[in-house]
């Protein structure tokens, strides 16, 4: 079984603060991991994925993720918020590789 | 080259009513899904099709929902009847093979359903 917990449903920075959000994940078998953005009334982005290899993660638009296996987590990072960071964060999990199971997401606010 | 396509993008209809969605996936894409996406949770896997076979689809509520993929390009995904419920958006996403470590996934912008 496969699973992902989303701790924060909202979270507030100020723009140029460090933005955390964070993830952990449930699986049986080593994960595939994967953050996706969703903007208003749009799909899904990917922003990066942890597949094998080097556990730090580098995305687009400036994030980054860490893959700890002992913590079974996940979170997402950017060092300086900026006000188009805010949007809906999803972390996403596949065991399989055939599909993913998502959290339920993260809002970011951006405070000016 | 144009993105995975869904149409309608908002759909409004009585409870009881049929409703149909469509989805173009991006072009040679050969593996195409469709989630439920509820007000305020994450996406949700309804159904995932291998060219024109449905090789998942244990979370399809088949009482009232149906699906297709003909020639294993567009696809289709209907409810019928509506229930309230049903109220959500319906995500399509494609990739290129099945191994989602390696392509990932291109999602549509979705058809925002309201079941009143």
């Amino acid at each position: 079984a496969q699973s992902v917990t989303q701790l924060g449903s909202h979270v507030s920075v100020s723009e140029g603060a460090l933005v955390l959000l964070r993830c952990n994940y449930s699986s049986s078998v080593p994960p595939y991991l994967f953050w996706y953005v969703q903007y208003p009334n749009q799909g899904l982005q990917l922003l990066l994925k942890y597949t094998t290899g080097a556990t730090l993660v580098k995305g687009i638009n400036g994030f980054e993720a860490e893959f700890k296996k002992s913590e079974t987590s996940f979170h997402l990072t950017k060092p300086s918020a900026h006000m188009s960071d805010a949007a809906e964060y999803f972390c996403a999990v596949s065991s399989n590789n055939n599909d993913m199971r998502f959290g339920a997401g993260t809002r970011l606010t951006v405070k000016p | 080259e144009a993105g995975v396509v869904q149409s309608p993008r908002y759909k409004i209809i009585e409870k009881k009513q049929p409703v149909a969605f469509w989805c173009n996936p991006i072009s040679g894409h050969n593996t195409l899904y469709w989630y439920r996406q509820n007000l305020g949770q994450g996406p949700e896997l309804l159904i995932r099709y291998e060219n024109e076979e449905a090789v998942d689809d244990s979370q399809l509520p088949k009482d009232r929902f149906s699906a297709e993929r003909l020639k294993g390009v567009d696809s289709t995904l209907k409810i019928q009847p509506a229930e309230l419920g049903d109220s959500a958006v319906y995500l399509c996403a494609s990739s290129l093979g099945s191994a989602v470590s390696t392509n990932g996934y291109t999602f549509g912008s979705g058809t925002r359903l309201t079941v009143v």
